[in-house]
């Protein structure tokens, strides 16, 4: 059973838009999130993080909301670049501790121009 | 400069031989893993070590084993009684404490076939 799920494999943005990638999680032990960023044979790079006490973080262009009572986040990327095109992971990590991530399987978003 | 390599990058095999990653971190992090990772598929955790000659398994050991001799040093070696070998090995590693929460830097990857 997937504890982490971003149900949508492909999401299309034209340039300058908004794109908002979406991950939801089961495991009310997860008490901290993660989003990455993964180009085709790379490993992925760290993009952005949020704490359980938090609702929202912001970095630049790329803000993650969390909904803990709807055990949702999001990604959202404004306005999207042709380098954002990438696959985008959610992870979730639970207690501390070094016991690895939990990933989704990626949304691979397509900006175009 | 710091950072994670793996080698080699790509890697062939014949069906039913032991193969061995390579993954090594000059970032003086605690904590290693390895993941691999499928087409249309997340990462998967094989095996994670929070120190020097311990480690645990993930989700999927099956078929696979390591060794952490070292700190910077994390081998992975993919034994001939795993099923189905040919993945995107993935090797991380972050530094322990709860004010880091866990977040892990990745290696490059190795890209196994076995034929």
């Amino acid at each position: 059973d997937q504890q982490v799920k971003q149900n949508s494999p492909s999401l299309s943005v034209q340039e300058g838009r908004i794109s908002i990638l979406n991950c939801d999680y089961t495991n009310s032990m997860f008490d901290y999130f993660l989003w990455y960023k993964k180009y085709p044979a790379e490993g992925p790079t760290f993009l952005i993080s949020i704490s359980s006490i938090k609702d929202k973080n912001e970095d630049g262009r790329f803000t993650v909301f969390l909904n803990k009572s709807a055990k949702h986040l999001s990604l959202h990327i404004v306005p999207s670049q042709p380098g954002d095109s990438a696959v985008y992971f959610c992870a979730a990590s639970g207690g501390g501790g070094a016991d690895g991530l939990t990933f989704g399987k990626g949304t691979h978003l397509i900006i175009q121009p | 400069d710091g950072g994670i390599t793996q080698s080699p990058k790509y890697l062939f095999r014949k069906e039913g031989q032991n193969v061995t990653l390579s993954c090594e971190q000059n970032l003086n992090h605690d904590a290693m893993y390895w993941y691999r990772q499928d087409p249309g598929q997340g990462l998967r955790l094989i095996y994670y070590s929070q120190i020097v000659n311990d480690f645990q398994k993930g989700d999927i050991a099956e078929g696979y084993s390591v060794s952490r001799e070292k700190k910077e040093s994390f081998p992975l070696t993919v034994t001939s009684a795993q099923k189905n070998p040919t993945a995107f090995y993935l090797c991380a590693s972050s530094p322990l404490g709860r004010g880091n929460h866990n977040e892990q830097f990745f290696g490059p990857g190795t890209r196994l076939t076995v034929l």
